[in-house]
């Protein structure tokens, strides 16, 4: 069944540790999204990838970094993790805007 | 500056009712409009996707419809089950590689 899967889905971690969040889409989208959600539950757009080896930087001033090797892969990292990095991401994929978004179950971050 | 709006931002109704939920955006320029439901600290869950030529679509209880010369939408739940209970977002993408989200509307369904 075509989806996006992210992992973890809960992630508890002490600050000033590295993580990497990670997300899969078996649809073969070019396009793929970091959305960060706050408790207000307003989107923020952090990163989006047009394709193999295109990264780009979103609305959101992220100190976060992506990667787009493959295609159906487009894993989030923050090198140094801190409480302001605590909230909700989401991954979204598109093959053009005509057909909308899928988005992910979202990986819940608290940094402590 | 496209802004995309949504009211009532929370309802709660008893099981059974009809509901009308709105969507209003300041550029009727868009490419497509889409309505999500999201459950608390979850993803996002399509429901229906709107195409800047089509004036409406339906999934089961769901029927969605869209005016651009007005900038409204319309999400239309009948019969509406505790089951129903989440947000529900509209989003306009205006083919810039992000969407404009709404503000959400929180509903209630009890039984």
């Amino acid at each position: 069944e075509a989806d996006i899967y992210q992992t973890p889905r809960y992630l508890v971690i002490g600050t000033g540790k590295k993580i990497t969040l990670e997300c899969s889409q078996t649809m073969g989208h070019d396009k793929m999204y970091w959305y960060q959600q706050d408790p207000g539950m307003e989107l923020h757009l952090i990163h989006y990838s047009y394709g193999v080896n295109s990264t780009e930087k979103g609305d959101l001033s992220s100190e976060s970094t992506v990667s787009r090797i493959r295609t159906e892969h487009f894993p989030l990292t923050l090198e140094s993790a801190r409480p302001s990095h605590t909230s909700q991401y989401l991954c979204a994929s598109s093959e053009w805007p005509a057909y909308g978004y899928t988005f992910g179950s979202g990986t819940r971050l608290t940094v402590v | 500056k496209q802004e995309v709006t949504q009211i009532p931002a929370a309802l709660s109704v008893p099981e059974g009712e009809n509901l009308v939920l709105n969507c209003s955006f300041t550029d009727s320029a868009i490419y497509n409009l889409q309505w999500f439901r999201q459950d608390p600290g979850k993803g996002l869950t399509s429901l229906l996707l709107i195409q800047s030529s089509q004036r409406e679509q339906t999934s089961g209880r769901l029927n969605a419809s869209l005016d651009k010369s007005s900038g409204r939408s319309t999400l239309y739940i009948a019969a509406s089950q505790p089951g129903d209970s989440a947000t529900y977002l509209c989003a306009v993408d205006y083919n810039t590689d992000k969407l404009i989200f709404g503000t959400g509307t929180r509903l209630q369904v009890f039984p």
